[in-house]
């Protein structure tokens, strides 16, 4: 079974950088994929993007470009989310998924607890 | 952008079916993944591929899809089953979206 635990509530001034754990345990990291997904208070869900760790390869969305660094530490089985040059509206809490099939699947079947950021001056 | 647009809420009465239905252009060509979210925790998969039911999942619920817009459909709704459900595809423009979310109410 997988199991996926995120790291602890954070609280950052705005223009600071937060970077949010995702450990995995249970199954063979290399061989999955990590998505981020966030969601704003009261929102929807957001997706930031992905990585394969076996490969190192790395996506974000669109949005996110040049503000956020995915990476993965197979050795430890952690991934990573940085976002950096913080906004009040990046407060949220930060999902780690595990993708299921193939990286690109959009499928994620098991999901991290979140991670609560808050962004405040 | 992309964009794909959920009612809402929908309300039914328990033993009743539920539907919610996700809207979006072109969205025939593309998988549709639903997930439900209960207050404070984490989404969880319901449906992927359109309408594969995920690991653990009852069989009261099923996806489906006509044309542009996909439906998931709660049959012999309970009082569980209240929760946000939201539509996920893939567009170039876009990559990963969600849809709104759905607010089940269970009356």
């Amino acid at each position: 079974q997988v199991l996926l635990v995120q790291s602890g509530t954070e609280v950052k001034k705005p223009g600071s950088s937060v970077k949010v754990s995702c450990k995995a345990s249970g199954g063979t990291f290399d061989t999955y994929s990590i998505a981020w997904v966030r969601q704003a208070p009261g929102q929807g869900l957001e997706w930031m993007g992905g990585i394969k760790p076996v490969f190192g390869t790395a996506d974000s969305a669109q949005k996110f470009q040049g503000r956020v660094t995915i990476t993965a530490d197979k050795s430890r089985g952690i991934g990573h989310l940085e976002l950096r040059s913080l906004r009040f509206d990046d407060t949220a809490v930060y999902f780690c998924a595990r993708e299921k099939d193939y990286y690109g699947s959009g499928i994620y079947d098991h999901w991290g607890q979140g991670t609560r950021v808050t962004v405040s001056s | 952008s992309y964009v794909l647009t959920q009612s809402p809420s929908v309300s039914v009465a328990p033993g009743k079916t539920a539907r919610i239905t996700c809207g979006g252009n072109d969205l025939g060509t593309k998988s549709v993944h639903w997930y439900q979210q209960k207050p404070g925790q984490a989404p969880v998969l319901v449906i992927y591929n359109n309408g594969d039911r995920a690991s653990g999942i009852p069989e009261r619920f099923s996806g489906s899809k006509s044309g542009d817009t996909a439906t998931l459909t709660i049959s012999s709704v309970e009082a569980g089953d209240e929760a946000d459900f939201y539509c996920q595809a893939w567009d170039t423009t876009s990559d990963w979206v969600f849809g709104g979310g759905t607010k089940l109410t269970v009356l």
